[in-house]
């Protein structure tokens, strides 16, 4: 079945420090994906999307692009801030399916 | 922008009781969706709703019920609340005119069962 994984947390980083998440997916079609963020008592929010293969998606710094070959999406950014600690999840969405969340990835960035 | 709103933060409650969540979101959107969230498990869809009136089981629907009389209001329904149901809460929604799907969430709810 279709399924999301990312790389386990926490993950920790100095200020200014370069940011890779890791993320794969499997699906039967052509998943939409997406990374939410989860902020300190928050909800989830998107922080970007792509739609099909070798789109770029991008906010904040952030980027990730849609790798049809690797099946991956995974989360950069080149110089993380305090107020990038958060936690951040890997989705996908196919045409006829909901939206599968990864298990979430910890963020903690220290000055 | 989308406002999703969840009618409390933090919520405790007995074992046996009834409990009642409420989801308000104000954009018109088509679709409902409610999740828990758990350490290490991430988000589980409990139940989701692609109209009014109408309502489809997701990945762990068993202790739980939903309502949707309105197209803004989704509730999620504890008949009688047990301890493993202490969890977080997030109320989802999106548009069937977004063809990639974004969901857009409330705040959450953190319940407590004692």
């Amino acid at each position: 079945g279709n399924s999301v994984t990312q790389m386990e947390g926490p993950v920790t980083l100095s200020e200014e420090a370069f940011l890779t998440i890791n993320c794969t997916y499997t699906a039967t079609g052509y998943p939409s994906l997406f990374w939410y963020v989860q902020y300190p008592g928050e909800g989830l929010q998107l922080l970007l999307k792509a739609t099909k293969a070798d789109d770029k998606g991008s906010n904040k710094g952030f980027e990730a692009t849609y790798r049809k070959e690797t099946t991956s999406f995974h989360l950069e950014k080149g110089s993380v801030q305090v107020s990038d600690s958060a936690v951040y999840f890997c989705a996908q969405k196919t045409s006829y399916d909901k939206v599968i969340f990864g298990p979430g990835t910890s963020l903690s960035v220290i000055p | 922008d989308v406002k999703v709103t969840q009618s409390s933060r933090y919520l405790v409650k007995r074992t046996g009781e009834k409990v009642f969540l409420e989801c308000v979101q104000d954009m018109d959107h088509e679709n409902m969706f409610w999740y828990r969230q758990d350490p290490g498990l991430g988000l589980r869809l409990i139940y989701f709703s692609y109209d009014v009136k109408m309502k489809e089981k997701g990945d762990i629907p068993e202790g739980y019920s939903v309502s949707r009389e309105k197209k803004e209001r989704f509730s999620l329904i504890l008949e009688s609340a047990s301890t493993n149901q202490t969890s977080m809460y997030l109320c989802a929604s999106s548009s069937d005119r977004d063809y990639a799907d974004t969901q857009y969430f409330g705040p959450g709810t953190r319940l407590t069962v004692l």
